[in-house]
């Protein structure tokens, strides 16, 4: 089983609203990373979690907080947002393997309006 | 500097064909790992196929094989009997050894199954 799923699938929020992205995954994996995805663009790394811990935080505003209560369950805690911060929101955890294939979750859409 | 290139920007091939998606990257490390990820219109990045730096045959995973090229640095997708299915963005992606697993995309190539 290589799931990991998110919720909700699509938000819509204005920009004085507090809201949080879900990301589960129970496949053992011990990192796991945010993603933000504007149309018809790669994947930029938002935050990387290690051993729940915050390994990686690449020069993201404060309006987005990542947090990570336990080895399963990874959020982005939203607040203040702009219109520019309306994109695909991708979560991953990463195998242990000799690979290190990192696995994504279904994303969310997110309009910030 | 680590870079992957992806070339094309959009592809075409039809249906029960073949198609090779081209994915060119650059690294000094001696130990990396490539991948390919689909990406259908709903958003998912599903995985496809990887392959090691030190793999000496190339990968496979059912319809889906790695043409890799390690002197060329060269790491091609090639996806055989199209299905219509297959209509997605294709994102090439490397891994730098030691690097906490982090991943460096290419731009993509969106590819078209023509019936």
């Amino acid at each position: 089983d290589t799931e990991v799923t998110q919720t909700p699938k699509h938000l819509v929020m204005g920009m004085t609203n507090k809201k949080s992205l879900k990301c589960e995954q129970h496949m053992g994996h011990r990192a796991m990373y945010w993603y933000k995805q504007k149309a018809k663009k790669p994947p930029e790394l938002m935050f990387v979690y290690s051993y729940e811990k915050l390994s990686i935080n690449e020069s993201v505003p404060s309006r987005f907080s990542p947090e990570c209560p336990n080895s399963s369950l990874l959020n982005l805690h939203l607040h203040a947002l702009q219109p520019e911060d309306s994109a695909l929101y991708l979560c991953a955890s990463r195998d242990r393997g000799g690979s290190e294939t990192q696995y994504f979750g279904p994303g969310t859409r997110l309009l910030v309006l | 500097a680590q870079k992957i290139t992806q070339t094309q920007p959009g592809m075409f091939v039809q249906e029960k064909e073949a198609v090779t998606l081209d994915c060119t990257y650059d690294t000094s490390d001696p130990s990396y790992g490539l991948f390919w990820y689909k990406q259908p219109s709903s958003g998912e990045m599903i995985f496809l196929i990887y392959q090691g730096s030190y793999d000496q045959q190339n990968a496979t995973e059912g319809r889906y094989s790695l043409n890799f090229q390690k002197a060329r640095k060269s790491a091609n997708l090639v996806i055989s009997a199209s299905q219509l299915g297959d209509s997605a963005m294709y994102f090439c992606a490397m891994r730098r050894g030691g690097s906490q697993g982090n991943l460096i995309f290419g731009k993509g190539t969106k590819l078209s199954v023509k019936p």
